[in-house]
C-alpha cells in the first residue's frame, strides 16, 4: 500500500512571495489533514478535510494560508504572500474516517524556508 | 497554550536497558493519547496508543502507560535498541479527532 506523498520535499522562497505544497493521500482514506511543524515543536493541525469538505480551519491563518480538497483526492495548501514566521515543515496526513481511534498516516513533509 | 507537554527535551539510555519518556496533559476532554515516532527526514509513524478508560495498553517491547488522575503518560521501551533512537511525540485527541502534539523528546539509545 502506498503511503502519503507530498511534493515538493523542500522549497526555499523569498519573503512575500508565493508558495504551494501538493498531498496525495492514502487510498481510500477519506478524511486529509495539513500540519505546521515549526523547529522544536510538535506538528499543529491546520486545517482537517472530510471527503472534500472542511472539517476544522480553527488554526489556519486565512489572511494567508489557503487549501482546497478537490474531487475528495488530493489536496493543495498555498501560502501567499508568505512570512519569516512560515519556516516550517508542513506535514501532511491521511486516515480513513474521523473517528478517534483512526490512525493518522503521515507524508514525509515539505521544508519550507523563508528568507 | 501548550496542553500536551514533554518536558525533556532528550533522553540518553544505553541498549539493552529501558526507555521511559514522559508526558503531562492538561486538558480533560482528551479520550485518546498516541505515541508517534520519527526519523529525520521522514514524517511521524504511529507507534502505540491508549484509550482513556484504559490505563495501560503493551505491544511488543512498547508499553504506555495511563495516570488519569494526574493527567500523565508514559511510554516504556523494553529492551531499548540503536535502531529506537528517533524523536518521540505524544499527542492527544479531542472528540473529532483533532490531534494535538507535544514538542517531542529526542531519544538516544547508545550501543
Amino acid at each position: 500500500e502506498a503511503g502519503v506523498a507530498q511534493s515538493p520535499r523542500y522549497k526555499i522562497i523569498e519573503k512575500r512571495q508565493s508558495v504551494a505544497f501538493w498531498c496525495n493521500p492514502i487510498s481510500g482514506h477519506a478524511t486529509l489533514y495539513w500540519y505546521q511543524q515549526i523547529l522544536g515543536q510538535g506538528p499543529k493541525l491546520l486545517i482537517q478535510f472530510q471527503n472534500n469538505g472542511v472539517v476544522d480551519d480553527s488554526q489556519l491563518p486565512k489572511d494567508r494560508f489557503s487549501a482546497e480538497r478537490l474531487k475528495g483526492v488530493d489536496s493543495t495548501l498555498k501560502i501567499q504572500p508568505a512570512k519569516l514566521e512560515d519556516s516550517a515543515v508542513y506535514l501532511c496526513a491521511s486516515s480513513s474516517g474521523g473517528a478517534s481511534t483512526d490512525t493518522q498516516y503521515f507524508g514525509p513533509g515539505t521544508r519550507l524556508t523563508v528568507l | 497554550d501548550q496542553q500536551v507537554k514533554q518536558n525533556s527535551p532528550s533522553l540518553s539510555v544505553q541498549e539493552g536497558r529501558i526507555s521511559i519518556l514522559n508526558c503531562d496533559y492538561t486538558n480533560s476532554m482528551f479520550d485518546y493519547f498516541l505515541w508517534y515516532k520519527k526519523y529525520p527526514a521522514e514524517g511521524p509513524t504511529f507507534l502505540i496508543s491508549i484509550s482513556s478508560i484504559k490505563d495501560k495498553n503493551e505491544d511488543g517491547r512498547f508499553t504506555v502507560f495511563l495516570n488519569k488522575s494526574a493527567k500523565h503518560l508514559s511510554l516504556h521501551i523494553v529492551p531499548s535498541q540503536p535502531g529506537d533512537s528517533a524523536v518521540y511525540f505524544c499527542a492527544a485527541k479531542k472528540y473529532g479527532n483533532k490531534l494535538v502534539f507535544g514538542a517531542g523528546t529526542i531519544l538516544r539509545v547508545k550501543s
